[in-house]
Formats: structure tokens, sequence, C-alpha cells
């Protein structure tokens, strides 16, 4: 069976950074591009970037464009996102998805980890 | 960016009814490319239908997709309790990858 589990979630001060974690397991990881997704509270999922399988990463989305890096380890079967300069508006579960090959165009997430949460707070 | 609308929720249903959930989109979706997930509170989401129509894998029959252009549908027949869930509709056409608000379904 596919799984995704993410960590490295938690209470952050604003201004630091984040670091997220998704192992996965069950599938040929190289084979596949990942992506972020989160879901602020009472807000609908928005889609972070994504990664190709050999590593190749998508412009980030304008919420997080200049902050965020999406990276993963293939050896390791993990991908990895870094936003930086965290602000309130950054609290939000993370999710990370993989998607339906190895390329990040045109992207359907066919599966999904249980989420993170990061909750932004001063 | 395209914006996607679902229907206004929550729907309270009855087990047996059948629902059908829509979704529009704010410019035409190229080549259908949307998919329908469904979201239990503290379970990963799960893809129900991709390419507007095409179920996933190990999903059962009662989970239908239709549409074109910018709107689409779906359905879901004989509502059981474990169909309970917030349902989102996704755009896969034209970057940057969007979500609709979700529709919460109740049995």
């Amino acid at each position: 069976d596919v799984q995704l589990s993410e960590s490295g979630g938690g209470l952050m001060q604003p201004g630091e950074s984040l670091r997220l974690s998704c192992a996965a397991s069950g599938f040929s990881f190289s084979s596949y591009a990942m992506s972020w997704v989160r879901q602020a509270p009472g807000k609908e999922m928005e889609w972070l970037a994504s990664v190709s399988g050999g590593g190749s990463v998508t412009p980030e989305a304008d919420p997080v464009k200049g902050r965020l890096t999406i990276s993963r380890d293939n050896a390791r079967k993990t991908l990895y996102l870094q936003l930086n300069d965290l602000i309130v508006e950054d609290t939000a579960v993370y999710y990370c998805a993989r998607g339906d090959n190895d390329w990040y165009s045109n992207m359907y997430f066919v599966d999904w980890g249980q989420g993170t949460l990061v909750t932004v707070s001063s | 960016d395209i914006v996607l609308t679902q229907s206004a929720g929550p729907l309270s249903l009855s087990a047996g009814d059948t629902v059908s959930l829509s979704c529009r989109a704010s410019r035409t979706v190229g080549s259908n490319w949307l998919a329908w997930y469904q979201h239990k509170p503290g379970q990963a989401p799960r893809l129900l239908i991709y390419n507007a129509y095409r179920r996933a894998s190990g999903i059962a029959d009662k989970f239908s997709g239709s549409g074109s252009g910018t709107d689409f549908t779906l359905t879901i027949s004989g509502l059981e309790p474990e169909d309970s869930a917030v349902y989102y509709c996704q755009q896969y056409s034209r970057s940057p990858w969007t979500f609709g608000q979700g529709t919460k379904v109740e049995i």
C-alpha cells in the first residue's frame, strides 16, 4: 500500500523557518512527481509547489513565492518543504501528495498523506 | 487563476439518496482536466475521479463524474453513512492547480 507520512509541523513563531518531511513507501518514489498542498482553517486547499521524479521543480504558488523550497531525496524516499519567513497566514495543515507520473505538469493527486499541522503564532 | 465554485453545503441527506455536487470554473478547464476528492476529518484526502469522469483505482461505481468546459458534476448514488465527508474538485488544466471550497455531505 502507498503510504505518505508528513512530519515536522508544530507551533512556530513569525519569521522562523519551517522544514517539513514526507516519508514515502509502497511505490517507486523516484518515478513520481510529488507536491505540497496546504489547507488553512476554513479555507480551500492550496497547491504550493511540485517536484518531478528527477528533481525538477515548478515555480511556487504566489503566496509563498520566494519563501518556499521543495526538494526530494530519492534514495531516502523523502520529500521536503522549506518555508522561510513564516507569517500567521501560513497556519495550515500541510499535505504531501503523489502525482500520477514522473512529471509535474497537469497534476492531480493520486495519494495523499494525513497532513501535519503548522501553527504560526507569536 | 482558475476559480472553482462548488455547491453550497452542508447537504443533509438520507441513506439511499443520490446527490449531485456541482463544480463551476471561472474559465474553461482545458481537456476536462478536473478531479474530485473525498476528505474525511483526520484522514488523507482520497482521489475519486480524474479527467472529469475516470474513476480512480478502487473507487466504487456509485461515484461518477461528468461535465466539460466550465461545469462539472460529481454524482454519488446509494448514499451510505460512510460517504459523509467534504468533497473537493480540483483543476489541473492551468497552473496554479486550484481547488474548490468543498461541499460537505452529511448522511
